[in-house]
């Protein structure tokens, strides 16, 4: 079953605008983790949050983690077409090893 | 360094039969996932190896089965194939480095079964 859900499902903005995703997850986790995947290929990892770290950055992407409110937001600044793709966020709750719990994704479209 | 590969890319059966997926994880990374994708049941967790041993199992029928290599390469299996184990299969491989919370996972292309 899936622990998160994501909001939304479907989101569609112009180049250059940002685009906010939004992840919310039932447990305590050791860290989150946010994917893209291009029209059902591998996941590319994008960035991980660890539960005592509260926002993180690389390059156009923020990533922000409010473990009191189990949610993370996924900010994407001066989107591009090529970032069309669904994002999804994963936490890891193992204490030994990882297993990853994924939610249902956000469908992002950035129209040219 | 080169990143997950698995082989093959795409797999077509028939009911009944089994099939084996390969992953070679990223070199020095010890730790392999598996995970099923479904436009129904989305990501959901397989298993996990680390040092030939499986660490951690999610919630799947013994017909789906796995083994690690010394060299950290992993197989997965499904035996008795039913036509819901259509999926995307995903494997991911981590340096298990630094403890839980730097478990980043880094995932392969994946492997499309259809079972016809």
């Amino acid at each position: 079953s899936q622990q998160g859900e994501e909001d939304p499902q479907a989101l569609s903005i112009q180049e250059g605008e940002n685009a906010t995703m939004n992840c919310s997850y039932k447990t305590s986790i050791n860290n989150l983790q946010w994917y893209r995947q291009n029209s059902g290929r591998g996941l590319v990892h994008l960035i991980l949050i660890r539960s005592n770290e509260r926002e993180k950055h690389s390059g156009r992407l923020r990533v922000t983690l409010d473990t009191s409110k189990k949610s993370s937001s996924l900010l994407i600044t001066a989107s591009r077409a090529a970032d069309t793709a669904s994002y999804f966020c994963a936490t890891d709750a193992e204490t030994s090893g990882s297993r990853l719990t994924f939610g249902e994704g956000t469908q992002l479209t950035v129209n040219p | 360094k080169a990143g997950v590969t698995q082989t093959p890319r795409y797999l077509i059966k028939t009911r009944g039969q089994q099939v084996t997926l390969s992953c070679s994880p990223i070199s020095g990374h010890r730790s392999v996932s598996w995970y099923q994708q479904t436009p129904g049941q989305g990501l959901q967790f397989l298993f996990e190896y680390f040092s030939e041993t499986q660490r951690n199992k999610g919630n799947f029928p013994g017909r789906f089965s796995g083994r690690q290599f010394s060299n950290s390469r992993s197989e997965m299996n499904v035996s008795t194939l039913e036509l819901g184990d259509s999926a995307l299969y995903l494997c991911a491989s981590s340096s298990n480095v630094g403890g839980s919370s730097y478990n980043e996972q880094f995932f392969g292309p994946g492997t499309r079964l259809t079972v016809l």
